[in-house]
């Protein structure tokens, strides 16, 4: 299948400050790429799609300030957890979509191996 | 209400079991279904689709019932190695590709 990754796979920082969660995919092009954000026995909860070469779409009740995505290239989307905070610690894993074409007939969905994030 | 809901388990059961997990659906227009597998502290992978017709995969059988909304996923001859969280995730139609997480429904197999 085809292959994402993420980096770091994990991050410890200090309350305050930044952290950038890279998202790429290796084996094909992405233009729609999705963040999405996992706390301990809960469900997958999508925060933003990232569109390359346009702003982020944010779902409701996430902070496009405080979560900045840049999607400058089809392979790479990134994900700024800004001034981070004990209650941002959680597994954020980012997803790229396959349009139909290459392997199979309609969009996939390829998730990164997500990343830990600890704010202490 | 959650759009994607399951029985959270845990399902503990012993080797060569047969297991069945169920899920629903709010968005009546939901276009595509899978079943995800989700192990400890790593990302989600795709188990399988799920058509219409329901399809198997080896020991793995999932069905659709869209007059119900409801999905469901039988594993056969339960192995240790199926341990694992198992995801309903649903696309809505609304929404482009973006995927609905079921919590997921956790199953042990026992030696």
């Amino acid at each position: 299948g085809a292959v994402v990754s993420q980096h770091p796979s994990w991050v410890i920082c200090k309350s305050g400050t930044s952290v950038k969660i890279e998202c790429r995919s290796l084996d094909f092009q992405a233009t729609t790429m999705f963040w999405y954000r996992q706390f301990p026995k809960q469900s997958l909860m999508l925060m933003a799609t990232s569109n390359e070469g346009s702003k982020a779409t944010y779902e409701q009740g996430v902070e496009k300030d405080k979560f900045l995505i840049n999607h400058a290239s089809l392979t790479l989307s990134t994900l700024t957890v800004t001034s981070a905070h004990p209650e941002d610690s959680s597994f954020y894993i980012c997803s790229a979509d396959r349009p139909p074409g290459t392997g199979s007939s309609y969009n996939e969905q390829f998730f990164g191996p997500g990343t830990r994030l600890t704010v202490l | 209400r959650k759009e994607v809901e399951q029985d959270p388990g845990p399902f503990n059961v012993p080797e060569g079991a047969t297991v069945a997990f169920n899920c629903t659906y709010s968005n009546s227009a939901s276009q595509s279904f899978f079943w995800y597998r989700q192990d400890c502290r790593k990302e989600p992978k795709l188990l399988m689709s799920v058509y219409s017709s329901g399809n198997e995969d080896g020991r793995f059988t999932a069905q659709l019932n869209r007059a119900s909304q409801y999905i469901s996923l039988l594993i056969r001859d339960s192995k240790l190695s199926d341990s694992a969280t198992y995801l309903c995730v649903v696309n809505p139609a609304d929404s482009g590709y973006a995927l609905n997480f079921g919590k997921g429904t956790s199953l042990l197999v026992t030696p």
